[in-house]
């Protein structure tokens, strides 16, 4: 079976930092992904994570440990328009579909 | 790139009846995924297609729904007959792999309301 955890709300302060965490259980994997979805628009790409280790890329930076089953997206600088549901998603093969967690919701308040 | 194309963006129907959605994929990615949003559920897999060829359809809810892929440049996800449940948002994705990259994008999706 798969299976993918995330907590299901999260707030914060304009200026700070979050950590949104992710564990997963699938049978085989290849990589992690990391998907920001606005409300009533379409999830967009934000990391994608194979090796262990932190990997950044401006504001955000996402971690892998493929040993515990466990990734986070790491938010530094928190702007308004980071209030979003974050997505965290695995694959088991490159080229299959990508299962995704029930997504975690941020809201960034001033 | 126009990225992922869905149509329509909403849809609403009256129960019993057949829906259809459309999508077009990003030009050279090589698969194609339908998703169902909801609050309840999340984002859920229902079919993905390799090369134009089905390959999971282990998340289709029932006989009701039906996907096809004539050609890479098409594909569709229709319902018959619709019900009040079936009102979601449908996502289309499609992807491609090199071995050192993957990209996965989505489209715009179809919000179905069936009343």
């Amino acid at each position: 079976g798969q299976n993918i955890d995330q907590p299901t709300e999260m707030t914060a302060t304009e200026g700070a930092i979050v950590q949104i965490n992710c564990t997963y259980q699938t049978s085989g994997f290849n990589g992690l992904f990391w998907y920001q979805q606005h409300a009533g628009e379409a999830p967009t790409f934000l990391s994608y994570n194979v090796l262990d280790g932190l990997e950044e890329k401006g504001r955000f930076s996402s971690f892998l440990s493929r040993s515990k089953g466990y990734s986070y997206l790491l938010l530094k600088e928190l702007q308004m328009k980071d209030s979003a549901s974050y997505l965290c998603a695995a694959s088991n093969q490159a080229g299959t579909a990508l299962i995704f967690g029930k997504g975690t919701t941020l809201s960034v308040s001033s | 790139d126009a990225g992922v194309i869905q149509s329509p963006r909403h849809e609403v129907t009256e129960m019993g009846q057949e829906v259809t959605l459309r999508c077009k994929p990003i030009s050279g990615h090589n698969s194609l995924f339908w998703y169902r949003q909801t609050m309840m559920r999340g984002l859920e897999l229902l079919i993905y297609f390799n090369n134009n060829v089905p390959i999971d359809d282990s998340g289709m809810p029932e006989d009701r729904f039906s996907a096809k892929m004539p050609n890479a440049s098409f594909s569709t996800l229709k319902i018959q007959p619709s019900e009040p449940r079936d009102s979601a948002v449908y996502f289309c994705a499609s992807s491609f792999w090199t071995g050192e990259d993957y990209g996965y994008t989505f489209g715009s999706g179809t919000r179905l309301t069936v009343v």
